[in-house]
């Protein structure tokens, strides 16, 4: 079944950084998203990249899907405190969306 | 105007009992979903609705058993709960289950098993 799967797992940053997340899969897929999830919080829908795109734009938010690696990331830049969140990329298909572990990314005021 | 709903938040219970989680969602949405997510945050489907029509039923005990009245809600009814069965379980809904689109996650209920 597909999986998602981020990479690193936890992120530390200060304030104005950027944060950069990956994700790979491992079937085939319609569509690729990205979800943040703060503490205690269910999961927001942040971005959806469908197959046949290679980036796409949100914001502060860039994502790109490479379908040959079955690979993604996911770019946050100018990051502010708020953005201190867990984020799961989620691969859709099969009626389904098959999440990943999720990434932790603190960023420090 | 809460789009997806749970009830309990919270649901502290001894092992063996039964309980019951509800789910509603005022978007008109026809695919709604239970997920479970574990101490590591992993989020798991195990069940998916669609227009009250049971269409995904991963690997999960018949302990737990999803009925879904109606297409904006879907409740989930734990049998004999387990240590094991402690987990925040998440209600969402999406318009399209043939596409995979956007889902709209609830705020999660959070069971604890002693």
């Amino acid at each position: 079944s597909q999986q998602g799967e981020e990479d690193p797992q936890a992120l530390s940053i200060q304030e104005g950084e950027n944060a950069t997340m990956n994700c790979s899969y491992k079937t085939s897929i319609n569509n690729l998203q990205w979800y943040r999830q703060n503490s205690g919080r269910g999961l927001v829908h942040l971005i959806l990249i469908r197959s046949n795109e290679r980036e796409k734009h949100s914001g502060r938010l860039r994502v790109t899907l490479d379908t040959s690696k079955k690979s993604s990331s996911l770019l946050i830049t100018a990051s502010r405190a708020a953005d201190t969140a867990s984020y799961f990329c989620a691969a859709g298909g099969n009626n389904r969306l098959a999440f990943g572990k999720g990434n932790q990314v603190v960023v420090i005021p | 105007d809460t789009a997806v709903s749970q009830t309990p938040k919270y649901l502290v219970t001894q092992m063996g009992n039964d309980k019951s989680i509800k789910c509603e969602q005022n978007l008109g949405h026809d695919t709604m979903y239970w997920y479970k997510q574990d101490s590591k945050k992993f989020l798991k489907i195990m069940f998916s609705y669609n227009n009250k029509e049971l269409i995904i039923n991963e690997t999960v005990p018949n302990r737990f058993s999803p009925k879904s009245p109606d297409k904006a809600h879907l409740n989930l009814h734990i049998n004999s709960l387990e240590l094991g069965d402690s987990a925040v379980y998440f209600c969402a809904s999406s318009q399209d289950r043939g596409r995979q689109e956007t889902q709209y996650f609830g705020p999660g209920t959070r069971l604890l098993v002693l």
